[in-house]
């Protein structure tokens, strides 16, 4: 079963800061998965990759897949973007479960 | 554009009652999940289906019974509610396989047993 690992767990960050938030896991994987899930609980996915960088807006998504390590950046942070960032990957011939980290809380103050 | 919506948002339950969570899905895909979300762990895959008319196992099947008797709806049953069974609920479909496609979800269900 692959290990997802998130950090930080917890992150405050002043509006307009640049923030990275990354992912871990232990076993090779055909996509990875970033979602974002605001307060009232629905989550909403933001980027889908297997490979190099994905860019929508303010939000950009790196993954390395040798290293197994992925992250995901927010540029000119902003009070809406405070959520729970979570991380889930896919992979292997019949794979259909998405294996989820715990999560990653983003506090920005204005 | 509904997308994903689940039945009910909240409830309560005392233990040993039975409930029927609904996930309906517009965009006519053909796989859908179930999970549930409890504190400091990630969400974890209850049953899915890749479907209409089959069902799967996930990684915590015990104590659930799913159906898929349409496309478009996906229901995720408790005979018997048990205390550990307090947690939020959330539905997901996507058109093909989370290898080569989003996940959409819905808005969650917070179930109480007391």
């Amino acid at each position: 079963k692959n290990e997802v690992e998130q950090s930080p767990q917890n992150l405050t960050a002043q509006e307009g800061e640049f923030i990275t938030i990354n992912c871990s896991y232990s076993v090779g994987i055909s996509a990875l998965h970033w979602l974002q899930q605001h307060p009232g609980g629905g989550i909403v996915s933001l980027f889908m990759l297997s490979s190099g960088k994905k860019k929508h807006g303010r939000l950009i998504a790196t993954i390395n897949i040798q290293e197994k390590h992925s992250s995901l950046h927010i540029t000119a942070s902003h009070p809406r973007d405070s959520a729970v960032y979570i991380c889930a990957v896919t992979g292997g011939a019949g794979s259909y479960q998405l294996t989820f980290g715990k999560g990653t809380k983003l506090s920005v103050i204005p | 554009n509904a997308g994903v919506t689940q039945t009910p948002k909240f409830r309560v339950l005392k233990t040993g009652q039975s409930m029927t969570l609904l996930c309906a899905q517009d965009m006519n895909h053909e796989y859908m999940y179930w999970y549930r979300q409890d504190p400091g762990m990630g969400l974890r895959l209850i049953h899915y289906s890749v479907g209409e008319g089959t069902t799967a196992k996930g990684e915590v099947p015990d104590g659930y019974n799913v159906s898929r008797l349409k496309k478009q709806n996906f229901l995720l049953g408790l005979e018997s509610a048990a205390p550990s069974q307090t947690s939020v609920y959330f539905c997901a479909s996507s058109a093909l396989r989370t290898v080569f496609t989003e996940a959409f979800f819905g808005q969650g269900t917070r179930l109480t047993v007391v």
